[in-house]
């Protein structure tokens, strides 16, 4: 069973100043890696799917990077809207497993 | 608009069964697979299970597989997840999600599964 750990746990930061999430796989997973943003009281949304393509809708400031095992989802320049908690989660082996989550405050 | 708004949580004693429902709309139901994933209050994603677009093939997370059942009507357009010998560690939010590339990307609210005595 596939783990995946996420660092850092917390993120504080202002608004323009960027934000660098990570997400570590025990094993590879190929390039099926994705992120998505939960808001306080709201589903999921996806933001990256396959490592690196951004889902519809989602602003240009979110990137996504990596393969294998080690991933990095980027948020260029943040926005006060952006303050929620962010999940990577591997869609290369059953069962899927989600990280435990990077949550970003906006100072 | 696609939608998936999920019903049927509730608060259960230990041991007993609950069957969730999902409703779809705003997209072709029969096209695409299916999932549910749960989130204990204050936690993280947990993945349950999946069912594909024809519901011949499942999956189950190790958590839950012999107790949950999932399973889909697509003449209805309904998502199911019948839950039983349900347990504390099974109080969650519910989230029905449609599948595309290897991830998510439509999700209910959710629906709250609360296992008390």
């Amino acid at each position: 069973e596939i783990v995946l750990t996420q660092s850092p746990a917390t993120l504080s930061l202002s608004p323009g100043e960027r934000a660098t999430l990570s997400c570590r796989a025990s094993q590879s997973v190929g390039s099926y890696l994705a992120w998505y943003q939960q808001k306080p009281g709201q589903a999921p949304r996806l933001l990256i799917y396959d490592a690196s393509y951004r889902a519809t809708g989602i602003p240009a400031r979110f990137s996504g990077s990596g393969s294998g095992t080690d991933f990095t989802l980027t948020i260029s320049s943040l926005e006060p809207e952006d303050l929620a908690v962010y999940f990577c989660q591997q869609g290369s082996n059953w069962p899927w497993a989600f990280g435990q989550g990077t949550k970003v405050e906006i100072k | 608009e696609v939608q998936l708004v999920e019903s049927g949580g509730d608060m259960v004693q230990p041991g007993g069964p609950l069957r969730l429902s999902c409703a779809a709309s705003g997209f072709t139901f029969r096209n695409y697979a299916m999932h549910w994933v749960r989130q204990a209050p204050g936690k993280g994603l947990e993945h349950v299970s999946a069912i594909s677009s024809n519901g011949g093939s499942t999956s189950y997370g190790n958590s839950v597989k012999g107790r949950f059942t999932i399973s889909r009507d697509n003449s209805k357009n309904t998502l199911y997840l019948q839950m039983g010998d349900l347990r504390a560690e099974d109080t969650a939010v519910y989230y029905c999600a449609r599948f595309t590339v290897n991830s998510l990307d439509y999700w209910g609210q959710g629906t709250l599964v609360t296992v008390s005595s």
